[in-house]
């Protein structure tokens, strides 16, 4: 059974840092492309990063130069670094896996991030 | 890049079909065949219902179904069963990105 499940999310002020993990199993972690995809309250989904199983790495405009994923193959984990941390970011963090196609199989229930003072 | 355009909410009775939209540009929707389509339960994660515009990954119900014209997708839900009230999102590939539309909520009366 495929599992994706992350961990690492609370409250933080503004200008603070976060490190979002996701650990996976079920499936072949290495040769797929791992997403982040954040959904803000009462908002529709929106793509974070990807990092794909050759080691190309994406990013959003809107988190450019703030965020950082990368990825443990070893420990089929997948992190996102969180860094100048406004409220626009508050949302629920999903990881994804994409195995070939250009579409999401697989997704976590993910985790909240609020940032607040 | 700006999201897709869904309709907010979209409702219909049990055995009935119903149809939700999903508006991008030629930028995206209708550049590629790349729209997926997700349904999410309320505090649940994602799940795939359609890939590349109208597959259907095994194990999804074929009352679920996909098509594209122009730069609006277009998912189709028929034989509405209660069990089908959730949200459903589109998502279309934009050759260094994914763009998400925002979300319909469909209500099962």
């Amino acid at each position: 059974e495929v599992q994706l499940l992350e961990s690492g999310g609370g409250l933080v002020q503004p200008g603070g840092s976060l490190r979002l993990s996701c650990a996976a199993s079920g499936f072949s972690f290495s040769s797929s492309a791992m997403t982040w995809v954040r959904q803000a309250p009462g908002k529709g989904l929106e793509w974070v990063s990807t990092s794909g199983s050759g080691g190309s790495i994406y990013y959003a405009d809107s988190v450019k130069g703030r965020f950082t994923i990368s990825r443990d193959n070893s420990k089929n984990t997948l992190y996102l670094q969180m860094n100048s941390l406004g409220a626009e970011d508050t949302a629920i963090y999903h990881c994804a896996a994409r195995k070939e196609g250009n579409y999401f199989d697989y997704w976590g229930q993910g985790t909240l991030v609020t940032v607040s003072s | 890049q700006s999201a897709l355009t869904q309709p907010a909410s979209v409702s219909g009775s049990p055995g009935q079909s119903i149809t939700i939209s999903c508006t991008g540009t030629s930028s995206d929707v209708g550049g590629y065949n790349y729209v997926s389509w997700y349904q999410q339960y309320p505090g649940k994660a994602p799940k795939l219902l359609i890939y590349d515009v109208s597959n259907r990954p095994s194990g999804v119900s074929n009352r679920f179904s996909g098509s594209k014209s122009g730069n609006t997708a277009s998912l189709t839900i028929s034989g509405l069963q209660a069990e089908d009230e959730a949200v459903y999102h589109c998502c279309s590939w934009t050759s260094t990105s994914w763009v998400f539309g925002g979300g319909t909520k469909l209500t099962v009366l």
